[in-house]
C-alpha cells in the first residue's frame, strides 16, 4: 500500500519569505511524486515530478523539492514567496502503473502582503 | 493546442437524475481519468481508461459508469444522482507512464 501525507492544511507566510509545504510518503516501492498546484476554482497544474533522477528537482514558477528517501520526505520550497503563489498544493505518489496514484489532502498557501 | 476540456463548468442535479460529464483531450494521450475532489480528501480516482475501448475502476467507481469509444473522448455517465455526489470532478489525460494533464473541472450539485 501507498500513502502521503501533507503535514500542514495551512500555511501563512509573508511575502518575500521562504516557503516550505511537507509531504511525507510511504510506498512499498521506489515511486514517482509529484507536486501540483491549484489555483482557486482552476484545474490542477504540474509543478514538478520526480522519477528517480535527480534527488533535487527544479520546478516552474521558482519551485523546488528535494526527494529524501531516508526520511521518506518530499518537501517542496522556495525561496521568496509571490502573491501569485497563494494557492492550494497536492503532493502526489505513484508506484507502478497509471492508475495507482494517491493524491495528499493538499496544503493552503497563504501569502500576506 | 486546447489541451483538455470538461463540459459543462457548473451542474445542479436534482437526486435520481442521470447526466454525462463531458471530457475531451487534443493530445493524443493514451491515458485518461476522471477524479472527484472533495475538501480535506485530495483528489479520489473514479475511473481510469489505458485506451480505446479499454476501462477500469478506480478507488471510488460506485455510481458513475465511463466508456472510451475514441482516444479523445471520455465521458462519465452518472446513472442516478445522490446528494454523495456533490463534488467537483476533474478529467486528466496523460502521455503513457507520466505526469497528468487537468481539465479546469465540474462543480456539480445535488439537490
Amino acid at each position: 500500500a501507498q500513502s502521503v501525507t501533507q503535514l500542514d492544511s495551512h500555511v501563512s507566510v509573508s511575502e518575500g519569505t521562504p516557503v516550505l509545504l511537507r509531504c511525507n510518503y510511504s510506498s512499498s516501492y521506489s515511486p514517482s511524486l509529484f507536486w501540483y498546484v491549484q489555483h482557486p476554482n482552476k484545474g490542477l497544474q504540474l509543478l514538478l515530478k520526480y522519477t528517480s533522477a535527480a534527488t533535487l528537482v527544479k520546478g516552474i514558477n521558482g519551485f523546488e523539492a528535494e526527494f529524501k528517501k531516508s526520511e521518506t520526505s518530499f518537501h517542496l520550497t522556495k525561496p521568496s514567496a509571490h502573491m501569485s503563489d497563494a494557492a492550494e498544493y497536492f503532493c502526489v505518489v505513484r508506484r507502478g502503473g497509471y492508475q495507482k496514484v494517491t493524491f495528499g489532502i493538499g496544503t493552503k498557501l497563504q501569502v500576506i502582503p | 493546442n486546447a489541451g483538455v476540456t470538461q463540459t459543462p463548468k457548473f451542474q445542479v442535479l436534482k437526486t435520481g437524475q442521470s447526466m454525462t460529464l463531458q471530457c475531451a483531450q487534443d493530445m493524443n494521450h493514451e491515458y485518461m481519468s476522471w477524479y472527484r475532489q472533495d475538501p480535506g480528501m485530495g483528489l479520489r480516482l473514479i475511473h481510469y481508461s489505458v485506451g480505446a475501448g479499454i476501462t477500469d475502476q478506480g478507488e471510488v467507481p460506485n455510481g458513475y459508469n465511463v466508456s472510451r469509444s475514441t482516444t479523445e473522448d471520455f465521458p462519465l455517465r452518472l446513472l442516478s444522482a445522490a446528494p454523495s455526489q456533490t463534488s467537483v470532478y476533474f478529467c486528466a489525460s496523460s502521455p503513457g507512464q507520466s505526469e497528468a494533464f487537468f481539465g479546469q473541472g465540474t462543480r456539480l450539485t445535488v439537490v
